[in-house]
């Protein structure tokens, strides 16, 4: 029972280099997000995706892209890296963003990136 | 957007020891979540938790809705509970996007 995965763990980007971060949930859940955790700021969404086909900006959406790619997939893309990015970057899950009492988070385990 | 704040920020105990965290709120919300974060990294979700008290071995959490406010209590601590605890709220205003407070990072010293 695998939950969240995401790939890669460990990435190291010039600055103005692209990478996509891949994701993907056995848990049949709808709901996908991406959040970013930087020393002492918590964890801040970046993107989500409540079901199948919708995408949505969060919190701090600049400078990235994303792709709900199929119901298990949402992938994160950096189209032009830069050092403001270096952080640790949390994929997640939950049943139905829609619906309140069904969105218990599931993360998966991180990927630390770093822009030189 | 809701605000929400964690305190203490930091806090170290010895084994053994009780302690407190307590997670703010700006605003009415639907849902609140507390979660443990390992020295690892990996996030792991302790308590969802929109009201009342809930109990889970040496945890518990109990939140207090209309006064905005959640504690989690961690009895007789133990080194493997150390970690960042997080809480995170979903806004009642119709969006149910959780949103995290900074987290109390806890050290349980031998």
């Amino acid at each position: 029972n695998a939950g969240v995965t995401q790939t890669p763990k460990f990435q190291v980007l010039k600055t103005g280099q692209s990478m996509t971060l891949q994701c993907a949930q056995d848990m049949n859940h709808n709901s996908m997000y991406w959040y970013r955790q930087d020393p002492g700021m918590g964890l801040r969404l970046i993107y989500y995706s409540a079901s199948e086909g919708t995408t949505d900006k969060g919190e701090v959406p600049n400078g990235y892209n994303v792709s709900r790619l199929n119901k298990r997939e949402f992938s994160l893309r950096l189209e032009s890296a830069a050092p403001s990015q270096t952080s640790v970057y949390f994929c997640a899950s939950s049943q139905n963003i829609l619906l309140s009492g069904a969105n218990v988070l599931t993360f998966g385990a991180g990927s630390r990136l770093t822009v030189l | 957007g809701i605000q929400v704040e964690q305190s203490p920020p930091d806090l170290i105990l010895q084994e053994g020891a009780n302690s407190t965290l307590r997670c703010n709120f700006s605003d009415s919300v639907n849902n609140l979540q507390w979660f443990h974060q390992n020295p690892w990294g990996q996030l792991i979700n302790l308590f969802y938790i929109p009201s009342g008290t809930k109990q889970n071995g040496r945890l518990s959490a109990t939140t207090v809705a209309t006064e905005r406010y959640s504690l989690l209590y961690i009895s007789s601590s133990q080194t493997t509970d150390s970690g960042v605890y997080f809480c995170a709220v979903e806004g009642a205003g119709g969006s149910y996007i959780p949103t995290f407070g900074r987290g109390t990072s806890l050290i349980v010293h031998p």
